[in-house]
């Protein structure tokens, strides 16, 4: 089955700084990539995702880049605030309907 | 509008005693889901529905676990015979596309 591994485990930056979390995957089948940041005690919120047949996307300050050549997908976090401070979570699905294998997550705290 | 809704928030029970977690969907959604996150840890797919399909119940860990998905809408995950390693947070999700998953706030498992 689908593996994904997530790193790194936990992320330490300064204010302003930009953070950049990397997964990679096993499937060359999955082909859709979301990312959820979850706050202590909350649920799982879904910040950005892409899928196969882009390359990038971007949302203000964040964006999402993937290599399908090389199974791998990074979140980038510009201009960090002490709110991006959360878990962050990478996920892939393969077509249709799918559940999502989850990478194992990244701590991020962003230090004022 | 009103999220993906779950009760109760949190479950205390004893070993050996069969609990039952309930999830709402978000209305429309035609997938919904089930995962667990262990303290610290990442989400573990359990089961899928999609609409009047077969559910995929690959994730679930042992035959003491089972869910249902009443009138494409509602859904309960029961644990039989619940043991200390089920204490966990029960999250479910649901879905009105390809992929794209919203989750519910969870049920904290703990099993003394």
């Amino acid at each position: 089955g689908e593996n994904v591994e997530q790193h790194p485990s936990t992320l330490s930056v300064q204010e302003g700084d930009s953070a950049v979390i990397k997964c990679t995957y096993s499937d060359s089948a999955s082909n859709y990539f979301p990312w959820y940041k979850q706050e202590l005690g909350k649920r799982p919120q879904l910040i950005i995702d892409i899928r196969s047949n882009v390359g990038e996307k971007k949302d203000q300050r964040i964006a999402v880049t993937l290599n399908k050549t090389a199974k791998h997908f990074s979140l980038h976090i510009t201009e960090t605030q002490p709110e991006d401070s959360a878990v962050y979570f990478c996920a892939v699905s393969k077509a249709g309907f799918q559940k999502l294998v989850f990478g194992t997550g990244t701590r991020l705290l962003v230090s004022p | 509008g009103a999220g993906v809704s779950q009760s109760p928030s949190n479950k205390v029970t004893e070993k050996g005693k069969d609990v039952e977690l309930r999830c709402d969907p978000i209305s429309g959604h035609t997938a919904l889901y089930w995962y667990r996150q262990s303290l610290g840890q990442g989400l573990e797919f359990l089961i899928y529905f999609q609409g009047n399909s077969a559910p995929d119940k690959s994730g679930l860990p042992s035959d003491r676990f089972s869910a249902e998905r009443t009138g494409g809408s509602v859904s309960t995950l029961t644990i039989q015979r619940t043991q200390q390693e089920d204490s966990a947070v029960y999250l479910c999700a649901s879905s009105p596309s390809l992929g794209l998953q919203y989750f519910g706030a969870g049920t904290r498992l703990s099993v003394l």
